[in-house]
């Protein structure tokens, strides 16, 4: 089954505007993890964050974790067309190490 | 980094027939790699969890006699789907967790998209 739930599903705006999309959960994690997809392609790992922590960065990424309220939030600053792509959540259960289960994912479509 | 590698990238075969699809670490070794499916705008869905040496855990709903999957080596698991049918249709994608003391990344394989006619 699905443990994270994402939203919104899509998401449009335009070049420069910030994309914001959250992720819910339902057990408890070590850590929660964001990836991207590209259509019809693998997965790309954008960034990790532990359970013990609350906010990490990397670039124009920047993740926010609420273990209290099992959510999480992905920002991507300053958007650009590239970042046209499906984002989503996996969170690696406390109880199962490697055992990840995916959110729904947002699909994001940046123009220009 | 880590690569995944996975072949073949798409594949049409008749329905009855079996098809296999290999997932390889290029550079590192992977006891355990992951099998997902994955339908069109939709998310991944867990299929089966394989382990090097011993056999594959599959999730709830998989059949396993359906969807043989085999790791005999540090460096590669192969998804077999046996006599195809149409519904089996859909983008396969295979996953490897690199060594480490945990809070790793998964590495994934670029998907094989599966046609069955």
């Amino acid at each position: 089954s699905q443990q994270g739930e994402e939203d919104p599903q899509a998401l449009s705006i335009q070049e420069g505007e910030n994309a914001t999309m959250n992720c819910s959960y339902k057990t408890s994690i070590n850590n929660l993890q964001w990836y991207r997809q590209n259509s019809g392609r693998g997965l790309v790992h954008l960034i990790l964050i532990r359970s013990n922590e609350r906010e990490k960065h990397s670039g124009r990424l920047r993740v926010t974790l609420d273990t209290s309220k099992k959510s999480s939030s992905l920002l991507i600053t300053a958007s650009r067309a590239a970042d046209t792509a499906s984002y989503f959540c996996a969170t690696d259960e406390a109880d199962s190490w490697g055992k990840f289960q995916f959110g729904a994912g947002t699909q994001v479509v940046v123009t220009p | 980094g880590a690569v995944v590698s996975q072949h073949p990238s798409w594949v049409i075969c008749k329905s009855g027939t079996s098809v296999k699809i290999e997932c390889r670490s290029l550079d590192f070794q992977a006891t355990t790699m992951f099998w997902y499916r994955q339908f069109p705008k939709q998310s991944l869905m867990l299929m089966a969890t394989s382990n090097e040496g011993s056999k594959a855990t599959y999730e709830q709903g998989v059949e396993k006699d359906k969807f043989l999957i085999n790791h005999a080596s540090l460096t590669l698991s192969t998804l077999t789907v046996t006599s195809a049918h149409p519904e089996d249709s859909s983008f396969y994608i295979c996953s490897a967790r690199a060594p480490s003391l945990g809070n790793s990344p998964l590495h994934f394989g670029n998907g094989t998209r599966l046609t069955v006619t």
